[in-house]
């Protein structure tokens, strides 16, 4: 089955606890994509990956790493997770970056307290 | 800051009627378009997507593009209740591979 998977699904953790959210696809979709989505903002784009070693900057970067080492995986990192950082994420892929057929995974809860 | 305006709703609309759902976006460079639908609790998945002025058809659901006027929208035919679900509006970003979502239109179709 064609999928995008993120782990863990939830996750609380405590301000400054490095982590990391998986995200897998089995798609061989060139494109991946991290977002968040938060009460009253939407979803913003945090950071995006065209290929295997190239990463850019969503609109909302700040406290978030990212690498694309393989292509089917994309991890996000919280090197030093903040409160403000409590949201729902997001990770997304797509065949190619036009986008036309971009598959988001199932989300992970985090809250950092 | 590239903005995509959408009336937060909710829109109700009867069983069986069109639902119109509106967006605007002040990115004049923007070239792709985009309709998600969101569950409560669930990830946004796909409906739509156009690139050209005019009129896109797939099933019951019309976009509608008018570059001129910054202006997309979401035609769903028939409405059912099952329909009733958040609806995004996503813009491409004229820099780059990357999208600009608005915070999204609640529909609720009543039977």
């Amino acid at each position: 089955e064609a999928q995008v998977t993120q782990n863990p699904r939830y996750l609380i953790t405590v301000t400054g606890k490095k982590l990391t959210v998986t995200c897998s696809q089995n798609m061989n979709h060139e494109y991946m994509s991290w977002y968040r989505q938060d009460p009253g903002l939407g979803l913003r784009q945090i950071y995006y990956s065209m290929n295997v070693e190239v990463t850019d900057k969503g609109d909302v970067p700040e406290g978030y790493k990212v690498s694309r080492k393989e292509k089917r995986n994309f991890p996000l990192i919280l090197e030093s997770p903040s409160p403000n950082q409590t949201s729902l994420y997001f990770c997304a892929s797509s065949l190619d970056g036009l986008l036309r057929e971009q598959y988001f995974g199932p989300g992970t809860r985090l809250t950092v307290t | 800051q590239k903005e995509v305006e959408q009336n937060s709703g909710p829109l109700s609309v009867p069983e069986g009627a069109i639902a119109s759902l509106n967006c605007t976006y002040s990115d004049r460079g923007s070239q792709s378009f985009f309709w998600y639908r969101q569950y409560s609790g669930k990830s946004p998945e796909l409906i739509m997507f156009i690139y050209s002025n005019g009129d896109k058809e797939d099933g019951r659901f019309t976009a509608q593009l008018n570059k001129a006027s910054q202006y997309v929208s979401l035609l769903i035919r028939d409405s059912q209740p099952s329909d009733s679900a958040t609806y995004l509006c996503a813009v491409g970003r004229d820099s780059g591979y990357a999208l600009n979502f608005g915070k999204g239109t609640s529909l609720l179709v009543t039977p």
